[in-house]
């Protein structure tokens, strides 16, 4: 069953304003972990955010923010302020109770100038 | 801060050739796992290490075997490899403790299969 969905394949926004990628996922584990992870063009995996199943609060990083929706399965990652190095693929992970991710397909943002 | 390191980073194998990838990491960390990443599809779990000594299937073991050679280690091994292998392969690892610990990520290997 496919735990984690990002439905949108590609995005373009213009530099400075925000952009908001959608990730929902399925779980029964009263207990997960939700992560962003970037990878530019150079193919390399970097971790920018996390929350927890728990966590009162959104959880933000600088200028990665997370809307957490909890009753409706929702983890959507908030860049605001976009700059032409976030052009890259951006994945949601969720981690439930055996510790393993599972990955969404990734979105593909495009920063344009 | 080396953190995960792979080796090689790229590699072209013909079919039915075999291959060990290598995963190192410096940080400590208990948990080892193997993905890999074929266009549109994210990333797949492979083999996974909870802890040194042991080791489990993830989503796609078929045609793959690993090694936890020690708390720093870990190697996938294609046995007899096939173009359907052709993907690029990540290490990653991670503290068990809790769900809230990020898998720290290796820069990958580029396989091609001919």
């Amino acid at each position: 069953a496919q735990k984690i969905t990002q439905t949108q394949p590609g995005m373009f926004v213009q530099e400075k304003e925000a952009v908001t990628l959608d990730c929902t996922y399925d779980t029964s584990d009263p207990s997960y972990g939700l992560f962003w992870y970037k990878q530019p063009s150079s193919g390399e995996m970097i971790f920018l955010i996390y929350q927890g199943s728990y966590d009162q609060q959104n959880a933000t990083e600088g200028r990665y923010s997370l809307n957490f929706q909890k009753a409706r399965k929702s983890a959507n990652l908030v860049i605001s302020a976009s700059q032409l190095g976030d052009s890259a693929m951006y994945f949601c992970a969720m981690r439930d109770w055996d510790y393993k991710l599972s990955f969404g397909a990734g979105t593909t943002v495009t920063v344009r100038a | 801060n080396a953190g995960v390191t792979q080796t090689p980073k790229f590699q072209v194998l013909k079919t039915g050739q075999s291959m060990t990838l290598q995963c190192a990491q410096d940080m400590n960390h208990n948990s080892m796992y193997w993905y890999r990443q074929d266009p549109g599809m994210g990333l797949r779990l492979i083999y996974y290490s909870a802890s040194e000594g042991t080791t489990d299937k993830g989503e796609v073991p078929n045609g793959y075997n690993v090694s936890r050679l020690n708390k720093r280690e870990f190697s996938l091994r294609l046995e007899s490899a096939a173009p359907s292998q052709t993907s690029v392969y990540f290490c990653a690892s991670s503290d068990k403790t809790g769900t809230n610990q990020p898998q720290h990520f290796g820069d990958g290997t580029r396989l091609s299969i001919l």
